[in-house]
């Protein structure tokens, strides 16, 4: 079956760029979205289509798929931004998500 | 205003059943795939199972082996999921919610239901 794969864990000082990956194979021919999960919420959408912003995400998310690898790419980091990153993607008619980025802001 | 509510969830021995409810409003779930999402605590979002917008198509993740059925019931504008034969590992928040699809823009998330199996 087809997997998504994240690190478990990344961190980031204040105003400074991290990018979060999302290995799979052929991953560059599949749709790749992202979720934001703050403790104890559900999730939201911050990347739809690889790399578009749903309305009301901040212009500091960005997203991009290429090969076998989707990255989430995060400028000017800030502490509202430390959460659970999923990314996640369709393969026949499953959905599949990856395992989740854990993003500590130091 | 859209929402969803999920209830139904609790503690349950080993081997047991329970019935998740996820209640939709502001919008008709007929319009819509919907899917359950679950994530053990600490955990990933793991998908579990799917129903077609038109109410007959479902598909499910491999680990839930026919013991679990979604369905949905178009008057009470309401999804549920059918746990049965629960393991340990089925301990999880469960989440409603619609689409799932990477090229949309948004969806609708419920808030969740706790499901504990526990001797």
């Amino acid at each position: 079956s087809y997997e998504l794969t994240q690190p478990p864990s990344v961190s980031v000082s204040p105003g400074q760029t991290v990018s979060i990956t999302c290995s799979g194979e052929n991953l560059e021919n599949k749709n790749v979205c992202w979720y934001q999960q703050k403790s104890g919420q559900s999730p939201v959408k911050v990347i739809y289509r690889d790399n578009k912003r749903p309305s009301g995400i901040p212009e500091r998310f960005s997203g991009s798929n290429s090969g076998n690898t989707a990255t989430l790419t995060i400028s000017g980091t800030q502490a509202m931004d430390e959460a659970d990153y999923h990314c996640q993607a369709w393969d026949q008619s499953s959905v599949i998500f990856g395992g989740g980025t854990k993003l500590t802001v130091l | 205003e859209v929402q969803l509510v999920e209830s139904g969830g609790g503690l349950v021995q080993p081997g047991g059943s329970l019935r998740l409810s996820c209640a939709a409003s502001g919008f008709s779930l007929s319009n819509y795939y919907m899917h359950w999402v679950r994530q053990a605590p600490g955990k990933g979002l793991v998908w579990v199972s799917r129903l077609d917008s038109d109410g007959s198509g479902t598909r499910y993740a491999d680990f839930v082996e026919g013991r679990f059925t979604i369905s949905r019931d178009t008057a009470k504008n309401t999804l549920y999921l059918q746990l049965n034969s629960l393991r340990v590992d089925d301990t999880a928040v469960y989440f409603c919610v619609t689409d799932l699809k990477p090229t949309a823009a948004s969806e609708y998330w419920g808030q969740g239901t706790l499901v504990t199996v526990s001797s």
